[in-house]
Formats: structure tokens, C-alpha cells, sequence
């Protein structure tokens, strides 16, 4: 299983909007609503911020959303802070009862 | 809070054998599946493995099939990866993560991590 495909950087100045791609296939992102996104900040453990597709735990800030279309999730982070700044991964279920990443995405705040 | 938290991590020599321990302190630990997940030094998350609540079906990442096993005990809340015929590839941060309420495939809660290093 090869993993998501994520830009490796996307940056962006304090109140605006940004985009996180992950790019699947149909054997992952394309046949199951099973994409969660993680955030990661250096030397910590990931933490859980979307999952099934768009559905933000209790605690996360509303600020953050996702969507899918086709063989491409996607996660948005709106008003921008600098609290954002961090690594960014996708995870999708990949069928026989596996999971696959993606790359990875660093998010800086400019 | 619950919290899940790794040991056993550590420097191996190739081709050696180790085994990871995760402890869960939650109530309802043998409700829960529980996944492994790797992150080599500089690189990305990896997922690796994953046991069902009573321990009797698992599942493994292609690069550790056949090398690595998983297992549990829901009488001490802790799950288990035996890895054997460990190669450089293999040093990584081990993660031990707890899957969400209702949602197998979603990782809800993660522990900190363990350090596993094969080198000679």
C-alpha cells in the first residue's frame, strides 16, 4: 500500500485560510469515508484533530474542517494562528483492515 | 484522562528481537482496538498494526508482515508487537494509540512513544 500523497509545506499569514491536500486512490479515500487527520507538533505524539472525513472531536477548534471528492481529502484551516503551526498527516482506511498515511504536510504560520 | 503509555523500546542489533509493551489505563480496555504506528527519525507517520478488542483478529503493514506480532492482555490493559528479524529500517518512535469511541479506524488517543534504534 503506497502512502497518501501530501504537499510537504503549506504556509500562511495569521487570519487566513489554507488548504491541506491528500491525494488517495480508489482503493482508499475513494471507496471509504475512514480519513482522519492527526497534528503533530515537533517531538510530541500526534493528535487527532478530523475524522470520518469531516467530524471534529470534542475540543478541537471549529476552526479546522475537512472534506473529500473523489480520490482527495482535504483539510482547511480557517483564521490561521500561529498555535497551528505543526506537521499535518492524513490517514485513510486502505481496505483489508489496514490503514495508510500520508507523507505529511508542514504548516507554517508566516 | 486516559492515557496510554509505551515501553520496552531500545537499541537492538540487526536481525534481533524486541518487544514493545503498551499500557492502557482506561476502564474499558477490552472494548478498545489498539494500533501501532512508527515515525522514523525526520520522517512521517507509518501505521503498522492494529489488534480487535479480544485479541483474535489483527492486521500488519506489508514492510513487517510475517516479522511482526501483536497481541494483548485485557486482564493487565496492555497490548503487545513482538518484532523479530528487525532491520535498520526498523529504528523508529514506536506509537501505541487507542482507537476513538465507535470508531475502530480513527486513532483517539496516543501514547508518547518509544524509542527503538537497530544498529550494530
Amino acid at each position: 500500500q503506497s502512502a497518501l500523497t501530501q504537499p510537504a509545506s503549506v504556509s500562511g499569514s495569521p487570519g487566513q485560510s489554507i488548504t491541506v491536500s491528500c491525494i488517495g486512490t480508489s482503493s482508499d479515500i475513494g471507496s471509504h469515508n475512514i480519513v482522519s487527520w492527526y497534528q503533530q507538533y515537533p517531538g510530541k505524539a500526534p493528535e487527532l484533530v478530523i475524522y470520518e472525513v469531516n467530524n471534529r472531536p470534542s475540543g478541537v477548534s471549529s476552526r479546522f474542517s475537512g472534506s473529500k471528492s473523489g480520490n482527495t481529502a482535504s483539510l482547511t484551516i480557517s483564521g490561521l494562528q500561529a498555535e497551528d503551526e505543526g506537521d499535518y498527516y492524513c490517514c485513510s482506511y486502505a481496505g483489508g483492515s489496514t490503514l495508510v498515511f500520508g507523507g505529511g504536510t508542514k504548516v507554517t504560520v508566516l | 484522562e486516559v492515557q496510554v503509555v509505551e515501553s520496552g523500546g531500545g537499541l537492538v542489533q540487526p536481525g534481533g528481537s524486541l518487544r514493545l509493551s503498551c499500557v492502557d489505563s482506561g476502564i474499558s480496555f477490552s472494548s478498545y482496538w489498539m494500533h501501532w504506528v512508527r515515525q522514523a527519525p525526520g520522517k512521517g507517520l507509518v501505521w503498522v498494526s492494529r489488534i480487535n478488542s479480544d485479541g483474535s483478529s489483527t492486521s500488519y503493514a506489508g514492510s513487517v508482515k510475517g516479522r511482526f506480532t501483536v497481541s494483548r492482555d485485557n486482564a493487565k490493559n496492555t497490548v503487545y508487537l513482538e518484532m523479530n528479524s528487525l532491520r535498520a529500517e526498523d529504528t523508529a518512535v514506536y506509537y501505541c494509540a487507542r482507537q476513538q469511541l465507535y470508531n475502530y479506524y480513527v486513532m483517539g488517543v496516543w501514547g508518547q512513544g518509544t524509542t527503538v534504534t537497530v544498529s550494530s
